[in-house]
């Protein structure tokens, strides 16, 4: 079966502007995540959506959003782009509810000049 | 603050050897325990999941053990192999937000 798909796979932007990624996560699975890997941040959690609804989110800036539709797909939104935002995004999908694990896909990298 | 430490940060082995690593974590909710390996520039594959009902998983030569009690997993790879070299990171799930360690970054030489 198809894992979780993230598109795109690469990407530059200017400072100041805003981008969207894009999540499809794995078929019937009904939860999405989003992380930021960074070399000196490690994977930090960004958010987590369930069945349309935000479940959780981490410690970033209200200018990092997302949202999911109703096919489970989910987007995230970075507006006013710092130098900063410069990571590879990855989401991962999981069954249900957490206790299922999460499988992840192979990321976005982000590069903000 | 909830946290998940890896020990240690990094590792480099002869070919062959048995290996452990180390994840723990300070917060005594964390139910569910994963363990990911990631290749450069790559996303994540899942290893191996504890479930909260759990206390071991094994996959071929890997082994994951769980001791909520005292906030420590621990992954055993055997006989270690040059394709085992990438970085390997724990991820601790609780009921609010989901916490990965910094990873421990294997190099198995031939």
């Amino acid at each position: 079966k198809a894992g979780v798909t993230q598109t795109p796979r690469y990407l530059i932007k200017t400072r100041g502007q805003q981008v969207t990624l894009s999540c499809s996560p794995i078929s019937g699975h009904r939860s999405v995540s989003w992380y930021q890997q960074t070399p000196g941040q490690g994977l930090q959690f960004l958010f987590e959506y369930f069945s349309e609804t935000q479940r959780n989110k981490g410690n970033f800036p209200g200018r990092f959003s997302g949202r999911q539709f109703s096919n489970s797909r989910s987007e995230m939104n970075v507006s006013t782009l710092e130098l900063g935002d410069s990571a590879l995004y990855l989401c991962a999908s999981s069954l249900i509810d957490r206790g299922y694990g999460y499988t992840f896909g192979s990321g976005t990298r982000l590069t903000v000049v | 603050k909830q946290e998940v430490t890896q020990i240690p940060a990094a590792l480099s082995v002869p070919e062959g050897e048995n290996l452990v690593l180390n994840c723990s974590f300070t917060d005594s909710a964390i139910y569910n325990l994963q363990w990911f390996r990631q290749d450069p520039g790559k996303g994540l594959t899942s290893l191996l999941l504890i479930q909260s009902s759990q206390r071991e998983q094994t996959s071929g030569r890997l082994n994951a053990s769980l001791d909520k009690s005292s906030g420590r997993s621990t992954l055993y790879i055997a006989a270690s192999q040059p394709g085992d070299s990438a970085t390997y990171l724990c991820l601790g799930v609780n009921t609010g937000k989901l916490i990965f360690g910094q990873g421990t970054t294997l190099q198995v030489k031939p």
